[in-house]
């Protein structure tokens, strides 16, 4: 069965100070990763994804993410906060097995104090 | 939002009403979604479709039915069976390829007075 974990309900983090959101999985076969962003009352917006090749993947808006396979995890990060990053997160995962569909973390509501 | 379209955006419904959600995207994509998103439970897959004409359950699918009678469009119909219908609903379409993000809407809020 696939799994997503988002340990981490609220992070808060002063602007200008780097952010880490996160993920880790659990999928047969391997895993295509995804991060989203939301914000109040609207859809999910695509941030990144990793598929394949260099573990470290770069994103709309300055953010980035680091597939480590042995540890399973994938967080989310950005060197500098804005205060208009602040929304929910949300990480999802799906395995390369056919017939498989995407699962989706809980989510992880991202505060940024000016 | 890309080009998926979610109508309406606010939607009132007395108990023991049937309702019905729109979704069309003009991406061309093959598959469609809908999910439930409740406060801190993140998204539930109600029903999802690969093409047009075929359609198979999500993981809470009791208490919802769907149509795929065409490629852009996707409708989702909350019924009365459904037991807390109350929630925020999404669409979202993409591509066949399996490594491919999917495209959300706006989303829809059903409030069941």
């Amino acid at each position: 069965a696939q799994s997503v974990a988002q340990p981490e309900d609220q992070v808060n983090v002063a602007e200008g100070n780097p952010l880490t959101v996160k993920c880790t999985y659990s999928v047969s076969g391997n895993p295509y990763l995804f991060w989203y962003v939301q914000y109040p009352n609207r859809g999910l917006q695509f941030l990144l994804k990793y598929i394949t090749g260099d573990n470290l993947v770069k994103g709309s808006y300055g953010f980035e993410a680091e597939f480590n396979k042995s540890q399973t995890s994938f967080h989310l990060k950005k060197p500098s906060a804005l205060v208009s990053d602040s929304a929910l997160y949300f990480c999802a995962v799906r395995s390369d097995n056919y017939g498989q569909n995407f699962v989706f973390g809980p989510g992880t509501r991202l505060s940024v104090l000016p | 939002d890309g080009g998926i379209t979610q109508s309406p955006k606010y939607l009132f419904r007395k108990e023991g009403q049937n309702v019905t959600l729109s979704c069309e995207q003009n991406l061309n994509h093959d598959a469609m979604y809908w999910y439930r998103q409740d406060p801190g439970q993140g998204l539930r897959l109600i029903y999802y479709s690969q093409i047009v004409n075929d359609f198979q359950k999500g993981d809470i699918a009791e208490g919802y039915s769907v149509s795929r009678e065409k490629k852009e469009s996707f409708p989702l119909t909350v019924t009365s069976a459904q037991k807390n219908p109350t929630a925020f609903y999404l669409c979202a379409s993409r591509p066949r390829q399996t490594y491919n993000e999917q495209f959300f809407g706006p989303g829809t809020r059903l409030t069941v007075l």
